[in-house]
């Protein structure tokens, strides 16, 4: 079974300038997610869908970072403009889970680096 | 905001010894489950805890949780230089139709051959 591919790996950029994230999911998983784990620190859920729709962004900063998860398969997080405390790691996690009942893991990808200079 | 604190912050053993992480978590959660992160990698899931469970083994691990204090225990023993790693609980909070996965601070553990 194929894991959940992300890319690019790295990403340095200007601040102000843009960048984009994509995450291919393991298939057939319902919930995808996206984390920001900055050095040092746990992953912070940034944004949560359940096929296509969301059910949790209460903590993306929504002025600069948009995500969506185009047909319930694969995601992109945007970032316009970024910031210097914009530079961590973006996670991207699938699980099967459906809905309040049911538990499972997350399988997450290799992550994205950025760094913000 | 990180739901989880992970206790100790950094850990350092030597090989065949027994390695104790902690989590402390502050609102009610359907599971708890622990993962492991290797420096510049994506986390991997190691094992899950039931609400309704007290302790659960996979291995060379042992998961306990107490719900009324609101915490967790992750044991590994007999370690080996390869668990070297930041170990992280996760809690699962039901919220509305979903669950919500919020990640603790994490352990790092160093094993020393």
């Amino acid at each position: 079974e194929a894991g959940v591919a992300q890319s690019p790996r790295y990403k340095i950029i200007e601040k102000r300038q843009s960048v984009a994230f994509w995450c291919n999911p393991i298939s057939g998983h319902a919930t995808l997610y996206w984390y920001q784990q900055i050095l040092g620190q746990g992953p912070k859920l940034l944004i949560q869908f359940q096929n296509n729709g969301v059910v949790d962004d209460s903590q993306l900063p929504k002025d600069r970072f948009s995500a969506e998860r185009l047909k319930g398969v694969d995601s992109t997080l945007k970032i316009q403009p970024a910031k210097l405390e914009d530079s961590a790691v973006y996670l991207c996690a699938s699980s099967k889970r459906r809905g309040t009942g049911e538990a499972g893991e997350l399988f997450f990808g290799e992550g994205s680096r950025l760094t913000v200079l | 905001s990180q739901q989880g604190e992970e206790d100790p912050q950094a850990l350092s053993i030597q090989e065949g010894e027994n390695a104790t992480m902690n989590c402390s978590y502050k609102t009610s959660i359907n599971n708890l489950q622990w993962y492991r992160q290797n420096s510049g990698r994506g986390l991997v899931h190691l094992i899950l805890i039931r609400s309704n469970e007290r302790e659960k083994h996979s291995g060379r691990l042992r998961v306990t949780l107490d719900t009324s204090k609101k915490s967790s225990s992750l044991l590994i023993t007999a370690s080996r230089a390869a668990d070297t790693a930041s170990y992280f609980c996760a809690t699962d909070i039901p919220s509305g139709g979903y669950q919500k996965v919020t990640f603790g601070t994490g352990t790092k553990l160093q094993v020393i051959p």
